[in-house]
């Protein structure tokens, strides 16, 4: 099983503010990654894929780097609705696809 | 718009079997161009996979679960369903069910439903 390790557990953040999130794979994964925000009370919402390419109506401030084993999403110009849970999800292995413990975006 | 719906109880008895449906508005789960996954959040933890269901029948199991568990397209009521055995507390969790994104592929899950929380006491 490939372990996703997000880094940090919580970012604190202001508005306007930009955000680096850390995904690291315990083996490459190529660009096999996604990133997904999740909201309380809310399902996860893909805002990545393929480790860089935004899904439909994400905004152009999320953005997502990296290839094998370290990636990055970032959040520039932080607005109040982007303070959520954020995950990465590997799928270059699908049994099982893995997904990152999470890391928390907060003021 | 494609809307996916989960349904099942919300308490289940220890040892006794989980039984989830999802439904889907907007597209069927025998469209041959996606797969259809199961993903549970237990409370205030992060994502675990569960395992991928095709509408030819092929499945993927996440080996952790894989002798308890059964997922599968039912066509004729076209509903997607999750069967888990053997439940204890550590079960306890909500359950989402989700489309694979890209077309052909287990990947990523680009729609999902909004979850159904189901309780195993103690």
């Amino acid at each position: 099983e490939i372990v996703m390790t997000q880094s940090p557990a919580t970012l604190s953040v202001s508005p306007g503010e930009s955000a680096t999130l850390s995904c690291r794979a315990s083996r490459n994964v190529v660009s096999n990654l996604a990133w997904y925000q999740q909201k309380p009370g809310q399902p996860p919402r893909l805002l990545i894929y393929d480790a860089s390419i935004r899904a439909s109506g994400i905004p152009a401030r999320f953005s997502g780097s990296g290839s094998g084993t370290d990636f990055t999403l970032t959040i520039s110009t932080l607005q109040s609705e982007d303070f959520a849970v954020y995950f990465c999800q590997q799928y270059y292995t699908w049994v099982p696809l893995t997904f990152g413990g999470g890391t928390k975006v907060e003021v | 718009q494609l809307l996916l719906q989960e349904a099942g109880p919300g308490l289940v008895t220890p040892s006794e079997t989980l039984s989830l449906t999802c439904s889907v508005s907007g597209d069927s789960f025998s469209n041959p161009s996606f797969f259809w996954g199961w993903v549970r959040q237990s409370p205030g933890k992060g994502l675990e996979y569960l395992g991928t269901a095709y509408y030819t029948g092929s499945t993927f199991y996440n080996p952790s679960l894989k002798s308890r568990l059964t997922i599968s397209v039912d066509k004729s009521s076209d509903k997607l369903s999750l069967r888990l055995t053997s439940v204890t507390a550590a079960d306890t969790a909500v359950y989402f069910c989700a489309r694979h994104g890209a077309r052909g592929s287990p990947y990523y899950f680009d729609i999902w439903g909004q979850g159904t929380l189901v309780t195993v006491p103690s």
